[in-house]
């Protein structure tokens, strides 16, 4: 099993709905999680880290963490063009960074 | 801060060539990281530094990659001799120590091999 497992996608939504990415992890010392974005061709950049458990919001994103399921979600309220992008999921522990595939995200105009 | 520095930005070498990428980190972080990025197999971390001393290199696929940190403004990742295989872009990234802080990439560089 790999330490952080995302569905590959392409995952469609529609401009203006919510796109709803999710992550899983299998170490359970893992103390901190970051979701990153990456578009084509660039480096991935942060969007929103949470730590503890329950709901963490910043504008539009949602990050959603329930460290009994290992379980990590990201929400795009109001999906627009511009968050069609890889999103990476990743796992922090003891300071070292564990990334998972990245899901592919497509927001369809 | 300029941020992380990669260079080259790019590399096309043939196979069996010696390949030196090299990385500089944000001023004043004490974690570097290499990561190799392909579409078979994501975003995986080859080997990562704390105050310029390998701390786990578990991710190095062969003997044939090598990464240093001689002091804390600089850090190499070379492969000898290379293949097709290690065709990739590669990452270099830094943070500082902490539960909560992010890693921060630099532009990668994209190496081809033939």
């Amino acid at each position: 099993q790999k330490e952080v497992e995302q569905n590959s996608g392409p995952l469609s939504v529609p401009e203006g709905a919510i796109a709803s990415l999710n992550c899983t992890y299998s170490d359970r010392g893992s103390q901190s999680f970051f979701w990153y974005r990456q578009y084509s061709g660039k480096s991935p950049e942060l969007i929103m880290f949470i730590y503890s458990n329950g709901d963490k919001e910043d504008g539009r994103f949602t990050a959603q963490l329930n460290k009994a399921s290992q379980y990590v979600s990201l929400l795009i309220r109001d999906s627009q063009p511009s968050d069609s992008a890889t999103y990476l999921c990743a796992v922090n522990r003891d300071d070292k960074i564990i990334f998972g595939k990245g899901t592919r995200l497509h927001i369809l105009p | 801060d300029a941020g992380v520095i990669q260079s080259p930005r790019h590399e096309v070498t043939e196979m069996g060539q010696e390949v030196t990428l090299r990385c500089k980190p944000i001023s004043g972080h004490d974690y570097l990281f290499w990561y190799r990025q392909t579409m078979m197999r994501g975003l995986e971390l080859l080997i990562y530094f704390n105050n310029n001393v390998p701390i786990d290199d578990s991710g190095m696929p062969e003997d044939r990659f090598s990464a240093k940190m001689p002091n804390a403004s600089f850090s190499t990742l070379k492969i000898q001799p290379s293949e097709p295989r290690d065709s990739a872009v590669y990452f270099c990234a830094s943070s500082l120590s902490g539960v909560v802080t992010e890693a921060f990439f630099g532009q990668g560089t994209r190496l081809t091999v033939v």
